[in-house]
């Protein structure tokens, strides 16, 4: 699996746009970028995955470089609620047979008002 | 709310009781897992059902039984557990085994006295 680098930590304020970047430079080819976020006690919550260029959905935009090498999620006009730990997984579609999803250190962001 | 839901939310038993997790996930989805995450490690799969049929088992101890009835209903049955299994124990769900995009339930929080 691709080793993957994220920011400890990030502060913003509410209503402004947050991006948050991941480095996965032994990225392969058939890997596909996932992220994840999680609060406090609670199950991760599946937020975007892509493979390539641009995705959007109604929470989030990921944004692939066309080396793929880095992504970036980015969290439009954040409130206090999104203040949580952030993920990013680098790894194949179908993830290996008995493994976990393997969640790293992640990115605690800190939403102020 | 992410389709999947888990009862109880928190539980406290002695080491000689018998309790059941349960967990049901309204996506229509065809797999189904249980995780346990400990305090400051990282999350552990326990077990993976597709199509209410057990994949896989992650050398888990016989104190923990999974039952999948159906490809929407996910139990686990505790006995005789040990107070270094208190844990938060995840249920996910998936469309297909094994990828990347799982949706998790808000978990159980288990407290072994």
């Amino acid at each position: 699996l691709a080793k993957t680098t994220q920011p400890i930590s990030m502060d913003s304020y509410e209503g402004q746009e947050v991006n948050i970047t991941c480095s996965h430079n032994n990225i392969a080819t058939n890997d596909y970028i996932t992220w994840y976020q999680q609060f406090p006690s609670q199950g991760p919550r599946f937020i975007i995955q892509g493979y390539k260029t641009k995705v959007t959905n109604e929470v989030a935009s990921l944004f692939i470089p066309a080396d793929r090498k880095s992504s970036t999620l980015s969290l439009p006009r954040v409130s206090l609620s999104d203040t949580a730990v952030y993920y990013c997984l680098v790894g194949p579609f179908f993830n290996q047979a008995g493994t976990a999803l393997i969640f790293g250190k992640g990115t605690t962001l800190s939403v102020s008002s | 709310e992410t389709g999947v839901t888990q009862t109880p939310r928190h539980l406290v038993m002695g080491m000689t009781n018998k309790k059941s997790l349960k967990c049901e996930q309204h996506l229509g989805h065809n797999a189904m897992y249980w995780y346990k995450q400990s305090a400051k490690k990282p999350l552990e799969l326990m077990f993976v059902y597709n199509f209410k049929e057990q994949t896989e088992n992650n050398s888990v101890p016989s104190r923990f039984s999974p039952e999948c009835p159906n490809s929407s209903h996910l139990f686990l049955h505790l006995h005789t557990l040990q107070p270094e299994d208190s844990a938060l124990y995840l249920c996910a769900s998936s469309q297909e085994v094994n990828i990347y995009e799982q949706y998790f339930g808000p978990g159980t929080r288990l407290t072994v006295t």
